[in-house]
C-alpha cells in the first residue's frame, strides 16, 4: 500500500513570496490533515478535510494560508504571502475516517528568508 | 481547549533496557483517543500505539505498551528491550471523540545508548 505522498520535500523562498504544497493521501482515506511543525515543537493542526469538505480550519491563518481538496483526493496548501515565522515542516496526514489513526507523509520543509 | 503535556524533553536508555515516556493531558471529556507517534530523524511520523479511553485494558504492541490512568489523565509509553532503531522523537497526541482536532505534545527526544 502506497503511503502519503508530499511534494516538494524542500522549499526555500523569500518573505512575501508565495508557495504551494501538494499532498496525495492513501487511497480510500476520507480524512486529510495539514499540520505545521515548527522546529522543536509538536505538530499543530492547520486544517482537516472530510472528503472534499472542511471539518476544522480554526487554526489556519486565513489571511495568508489557504487549502483545498477539490475532488476529495489530493490537496494543496498555499501560503501567500509568506512570512519568516512560516518556516516549518508542513506535514500532511490521512486516515480512513475521522478519529482513526493517521498516517503521515514525509513533510515539506519550508525555509523563508 | 485540550492540552497535552510531555514533561521530559529528552530521555536516554541503554540498549536492551526499558524506558518510560510520560504524557499527561487535560480534558473535560469522557470519551477520546490517545496516541503515541514516533518521528525518526527522517521526520516521517509513525503511529506506535493507540488507546481508546473507554477501554480499561492498556494497549500493547510488541515491545511497546502504555499505562493509561484515566482518572489521573496520564498516558505513559513503556518501551521494553530498547533497540537502536527506537531512537526518535516521541509525540503523545489526544483526539476528542466529539470534536475534530488532534492535539500533540511537544515531544520527547529518546536516545538509545549502545
Amino acid at each position: 500500500e502506497a503511503g502519503v505522498a508530499q511534494s516538494p520535500r524542500y522549499k526555500i523562498i523569500e518573505k512575501r513570496q508565495s508557495v504551494a504544497f501538494w499532498c496525495n493521501p492513501i487511497s480510500g482515506h476520507a480524512t486529510l490533515y495539514w499540520y505545521q511543525q515548527i522546529l522543536g515543537q509538536g505538530p499543530k493542526l492547520l486544517i482537516q478535510f472530510q472528503n472534499n469538505g472542511v471539518v476544522d480550519d480554526s487554526q489556519l491563518p486565513k489571511d495568508r494560508f489557504s487549502a483545498e481538496r477539490l475532488k476529495g483526493v489530493d490537496s494543496t496548501l498555499k501560503i501567500q504571502p509568506a512570512k519568516l515565522e512560516d518556516s516549518a515542516v508542513y506535514l500532511c496526514a490521512s486516515s480512513l475516517d475521522q478519529g482513526l489513526a493517521q498516517f503521515f507523509g514525509p513533510g515539506t520543509r519550508l525555509t523563508v528568508l | 481547549a485540550q492540552t497535552v503535556t510531555q514533561s521530559q524533553p529528552e530521555m536516554s536508555v541503554q540498549e536492551a533496557e526499558t524506558v518510560t515516556l510520560s504524557c499527561t493531558y487535560d480534558t473535560s471529556e469522557s470519551d477520546y483517543y490517545l496516541f503515541w507517534y514516533k518521528q525518526p530523524p527522517s521526520r516521517q511520523m509513525i503511529l506506535v500505539i493507540r488507546q481508546e479511553a473507554y477501554k480499561q485494558q492498556n494497549a500493547t504492541e510488541n515491545r511497546f505498551s502504555v499505562n493509561f490512568q484515566k482518572a489521573a489523565k496520564s498516558f505513559s509509553l513503556k518501551i521494553s528491550d530498547s533497540q537502536l532503531g527506537d531512537a526518535a522523537m516521541y509525540f503523545c497526541a489526544y483526539r476528542s471523540n466529539t470534536g475534530n482536532q488532534f492535539y500533540f505534545g511537544t515531544g520527547t527526544s529518546l536516545t538509545v545508548i549502545p
